[in-house]
């Protein structure tokens, strides 16, 4: 079963890096995997996508303080320089033929 | 400029059906597979299907939770994502949303329309 893992929160300060996580379950380390900001009382926003042949693309518009890495079956997401304004929820995403799936979000608190 | 803006949230009875919709703009509708998400109060994102471009059969995938109960379609001369829900449900109750996908992953989003089921 096709399963994203997401740890439920993560904080830093200002100004600082953090670096989120997203787990593919076992037997799909390949796949590809996009990641998604949800700041408070607001829609989802693409952040960037990471394919399984190892190409990448950021959103229009997302600054390079957002950054992404894979080893094996985990994907991070890495912020730097936080800002106030990076204070959300973060959702991995991935796909197969015929599902798409969310991990359960990170919420992100910039101290 | 890519958009999509979902509409056809409304409060209604558990055992209602509801249509809701996601009008696109700025892209060639036709070409690109159609996700649905939905949010309930307080929790994470959860997909609920995807319909794919006619080039590719336009049919359709659902959430092992949704299979069933929620149909979605395509009107590509109008560049309109459609979800149909029926047989409502309290759960059912959240924000959906509608994305553009691109290659499996969603590029877009819209803002989103919330859903209301309680008698």
């Amino acid at each position: 079963q096709l399963v994203l893992t997401q740890s439920p929160s993560a904080s830093a300060s200002l100004g600082a890096s953090v670096k989120l996580t997203c787990t593919l379950s076992s037997g799909h380390s390949t796949y590809g995997i996009a990641w998604h900001q949800q700041q408070p009382e607001k829609g989802p926003r693409y952040l960037m996508k990471f394919n399984s042949d190892g190409s990448h693309n950021r959103g229009d518009g997302i600054p390079d303080r957002f950054s992404g890495s894979s080893s094996g079956a985990e994907h991070y997401l890495t912020i730097s320089s936080l800002q106030p304004e990076d204070e959300a929820d973060y959702y991995c995403q991935t796909w197969g033929n015929d599902i798409r799936v969310f991990g359960g979000g990170t919420k992100l608190t910039v101290l | 400029e890519v958009q999509l803006v979902e509409s056809g949230g409304d409060l209604v009875q558990p055992g209602q059906s509801l249509r809701i919709s996601c009008t696109t703009s700025g892209f060639s509708f036709v070409h690109y597979p159609m996700s649905w998400v939905r949010q309930a109060p307080g929790k994470g994102l959860e997909w609920v299907g995807f319909i794919r471009s006619k080039a590719y059969g336009g049919t359709a995938e659902y959430a092992a939770s949704v299979k069933g109960r929620f149909t979605i379609s395509r009107d590509d001369s109008k560049s309109i994502a459609y979800l149909e829900i029926s047989s409502l449900k309290s759960e059912d109750s959240g924000i959906f949303y509608c994305g553009r996908e691109s290659v499996g992953a969603i590029g877009d989003w819209g803002q989103g329309t919330l859903v209301t089921v309680s008698s």
